[in-house]
């Protein structure tokens, strides 16, 4: 079955760029939408953004200015830059399959800003 | 920006219990609405899309039901397995969650 797996740096230090990848297995990335949310320690759910597999995105309003996405698709990749980190971005990050429901999602890479 | 709202924060109820959660939205999102349950160190999970639509392997003791700003998760009769957080998410513009409903034992 599809499976989705988080993959990046642990701990990131202030002001600098948290880079993760979501590596799609048992399935194609093409034809779909794919999504990242965050999930601060202890706190609720935060939308990022999502990516369709040609590279069009939606963002959310307030982090638009400091995020970035892309796909890869001959490696079932997408990827998640954000920018100008803080200690407030500190969180579990998730990706998943789709733009309105979230039927699929990866186990989560906790990542924690700090100098 | 659309704000969801859930309630109670934190619901305290017992096996076999009838359980109700409510979710607001400060506008109107049609029937874009999913729900979702978590339990620590895991990621959500889908139970409903679309207001009132069951994800396929979900119990049908889940249900949903509401549309424009007012919604409902209702649990049937509460089974150890579902003691968790749930999260209420619309998809009309852009995607807000609201801020979850914890369950846990009376």
């Amino acid at each position: 079955q599809v499976r989705l797996q988080e993959s990046g740096p642990g701990l990131v230090k202030p002001s600098e760029t948290l880079s993760l990848t979501c590596t799609v297995s048992g399935g194609s990335i093409s034809t779909w939408y794919w999504s990242w949310i965050r999930q601060s320690p202890g706190k609720g759910l935060e939308w990022i953004g999502f990516i369709y597999s040609d590279g069009s995105t939606t963002y959310n309003p307030s982090l638009k200015s400091r995020v970035a996405m892309s796909v890869d698709t001959s490696r079932n990749q997408f990827s998640l830059n954000f920018y100008s980190v803080t200690p407030a971005d500190t969180a579990v990050y998730y990706c998943a399959r789709g733009s309105g429901w979230l039927a699929l999602w990866g186990q989560g890479a906790l990542v924690t800003v700090t100098s | 920006d659309i704000q969801m709202t859930q309630s109670p924060s934190t619901l305290s109820a017992s096996v076999g219990d009838r359980v109700t959660i409510t979710c607001r939205a400060s506008q109107s999102v049609s029937r874009w609405l999913a729900w979702y349950q978590q339990k620590p160190g895991k990621a959500p999970k889908l139970l409903i899309y679309k207001a009132s639509t069951l994800e396929n392997g979900v119990p049908s003791r889940f249900s949903g039901s509401g549309s424009g700003t007012e919604f409902t998760l209702t649990i049937s009769s509460l089974q150890p397995d579902d003691f968790a957080t749930y999260y209420c998410q619309q998809y009309n513009t852009y995607r807000t969650f609201g801020q979850g409903t914890k369950v846990d034992f009376k």
